[in-house]
Formats: structure tokens, C-alpha cells, sequence
């Protein structure tokens, strides 16, 4: 394990289509971050986990979003009924929960929804 | 007002220059302070924390000025291999998720 691992990398979809996104975290890391990023701009938080438990999703742009770590190791985060506006590099971070310790990101997902 | 702000840039400085880049941030109660770098169509990684008491890494000195709500980010000698994204970033409060200002971008020509 290397580090922080996501999947797919890019992702092209048609708008209105849903899509799910895979984050495999730094093993022994219990926090998981998610955050998108447009051009121009820094991460935007959306959500983050400390092993299962899902402690802030008020960020999540809209109800369309959604994540989960149903067995505090790895993550998915779903958007349904994808709009063009959701085109971003979605960007998935672990860390330890053990003070304020780095946090290491993921190469990201591109999505383009046409 | 976004909770971090940062100078927009670019900055487009030679080699051998000194660069210095400027954060505030919003939110007093931040406990944790960060410079994170991001090279074009990469992934952010950490630079450096960002002490009270500033603190020094090899031609990177970050410092931090709580009265003020003021992080500070100065490269001396720049390399060209210092061109990427400078993020500041900010833990607010109690809350442990990272927040980032926009970057500012740095081009070191030769």
C-alpha cells in the first residue's frame, strides 16, 4: 500500500446518469476526506469519516450526493442524476486520527458529465 | 468572505529570487495551520505546518500571526522546480477537515 488510491480516473458521462467513485485509503488511516476541485480553485470539502461513521456531510453540494465507508476501510461517493455544473476533479484524502497530522490525497477522479 | 484568502497571483519570479506569499483566514478559532503544494494536474501534497513560533525548512520559512489571522509563505533562492500551486490551509477549530484557500500559482523562469 503506497497510498491513497482512487478509482476510476477519469470518468465521461452523460448528464443525468449517476456515478460512483471509489477511494481506498492508507490502511492504517481512520480518517477519509472528500473534496472537489474545479479549475482555478483549491479542494472544496464535501465530507469526511473517521472509520465508519460519516461525523460531517453538511457540505455535500446537494442531496444528489452521497458517500459511505461502510466498513471504515475504503469509501464511495455517488452522485445521482449528474448535471454539467458536477464536472470537477473529485479528490479523496486519509489521514490519522491522532492530532492534527498530515493528510495525504489521492490522485483523483475527473469526471465530465456531456 | 471565504474562510482562506490568498494573494490570486501568479507570481512569475527567476531563479535565485525571493517569493513571499500571504493567507488570512477567518475563522479565529483555527488551531492548525498548513502550506500545501500542487503541481499541475496532481494531487496536493503537504509543504509544511505552520508553527506560532514560525518555523524553517531548508529555503522555505512559513509564519503565522494569530492576531492578525495571517500565514505567510516565504521561498527564498527559488528553484524552477518550486513552479507549482500554493495552497494555505486552515483546520477550523474543532472541526478536523482542511479548508483551502484558492492557491496562488508560481512560475520560477530561468
Amino acid at each position: 500500500d503506497t497510498g491513497v488510491s482512487q478509482d476510476p480516473r477519469h470518468k465521461i458521462t452523460k448528464r443525468g446518469q449517476n456515478v460512483t467513485f471509489r477511494c481506498d485509503p492508507i490502511s492504517e488511516h481512520n480518517r477519509l476526506y472528500w473534496y472537489r476541485q474545479t479549475l482555478g480553485q483549491g479542494p472544496e470539502f464535501l465530507t469526511y469519516f473517521q472509520n465508519e461513521a460519516q461525523l460531517e456531510k453538511s457540505r455535500l453540494l446537494s442531496d444528489r450526493f452521497s458517500a459511505e465507508r461502510p466498513k471504515g476501510s475504503f469509501s464511495t461517493l455517488e452522485i445521482q442524476r449528474t448535471e454539467q455544473g458536477d464536472s470537477a476533479m473529485y479528490l479523496c484524502a486519509s489521514s490519522h486520527y491522532r492530532g492534527d497530522t498530515e493528510a495525504f490525497f489521492g490522485q483523483g477522479t475527473r469526471l465530465t458529465v456531456v | 468572505r471565504k474562510e482562506v484568502e490568498q494573494d490570486p497571483g501568479p507570481f512569475n519570479v527567476p531563479e535565485g529570487a525571493t517569493v513571499a506569499f500571504n493567507c488570512t483566514y477567518s475563522n479565529s478559532a483555527s488551531q492548525s495551520f498548513f502550506w500545501y503544494r500542487q503541481d499541475c494536474r496532481k494531487e496536493p501534497k503537504l509543504l509544511m505546518s505552520v508553527y506560532s513560533s514560525g518555523n524553517e525548512d531548508g529555503r522555505f520559512t512559513a509564519q503565522l500571526n494569530r492576531a492578525s489571522q495571517y500565514i505567510s509563505l516565504l521561498i527564498r533562492d527559488s528553484k524552477l522546480s518550486d513552479s507549482a500551486t500554493y495552497l494555505c490551509v486552515v483546520m477550523p477549530g474543532s472541526a478536523r477537515q482542511l479548508t483551502f484557500g484558492s492557491g496562488t500559482q508560481l512560475t520560477v523562469l530561468p
